[in-house]
């Protein structure tokens, strides 16, 4: 069945540092990509989406491209901040019936 | 608009207990479910509803039923709760369409329970 893979965490970056959280999957079809951040005690909410091969998601300072030759959907920022601190998943829908399957989550924590 | 609310927030149960976490949007979009978070695991998917009168089973459904009598609400009830169901548990809600709203689903703030 349709699975995704996230690089494990937690990431510890300071201020300013690159950001890369890698993210595959695997699925038959041409499934939709997404990424989800969760801040501390909330809902998870749509950082970025990309709904089909080489297109590139991205929102906040954040991107991500999906690669159909690598079934990857990997999460970069150029510089992050402390308030980049979250909990990131990546998801991906293969049919659009409100299904979503996710990754296991990557703690990202952003030291000043 | 409110979005995609729950109740309660938190919950405490003892084992055998049931009960219904409530979940309601009012986004018009036809599309919810459920899924519960535990650490490590990611959300994994209950049950799901693409539409009034309409509902399928997730990844994990066992020990939990839901109904969608109307656009708005999709309860999930516990129906003997276990300590294995001690979780947060998240409703979410999306629209059926496409373009850019299609398919990104609006979750609510989720509802903490502990079985014990």
């Amino acid at each position: 069945g349709d699975s995704v893979t996230q690089m494990e965490g937690p990431v510890t970056l300071s201020e300013e540092a690159f950001l890369t959280i890698n993210c595959t999957y695997t699925a038959t079809g041409y499934p939709s990509l997404f990424w989800y951040v969760q801040y501390p005690g909330e809902g998870l909410q749509l950082l970025l989406k990309a709904t089909k091969a080489d297109d590139k998601g991205s929102n906040k300072g954040f991107e991500a491209t999906y690669r159909k030759e690598t079934t990857s959907f990997h999460l970069e920022k150029g510089s992050v901040q402390v308030s980049d601190s979250a909990v990131y998943f990546c998801a991906l829908s293969s049919s659009n019936t409100g299904k979503l399957i996710f990754g296991q989550g990557t703690t990202l924590q952003v030291k000043p | 608009n409110a979005g995609v609310t729950q109740t309660p927030k938190f919950q405490v149960l003892k084992t055998g207990q049931s009960m219904t976490l409530q979940c309601a949007q009012d986004m018009n979009h036809e599309y919810m479910s459920w899924y519960r978070q535990d650490p490590g695991m990611g959300l994994r998917l209950i049950h799901y509803s693409v539409g009034a009168g309409i509902t399928d089973q997730g990844e994990v459904p066992n020990g939990y039923n839901v109904s969608r009598s109307t656009t708005e609400d999709f309860p999930l009830r516990l129906l003997s709760a276990a300590p294995s169901q001690t979780s947060v548990y998240f409703c979410a809600s999306s629209y059926s369409g496409g373009g850019e709203s299609g398919e990104t689903q609006y979750f609510g703030p989720g509802t903490r329970l502990l079985v014990l």
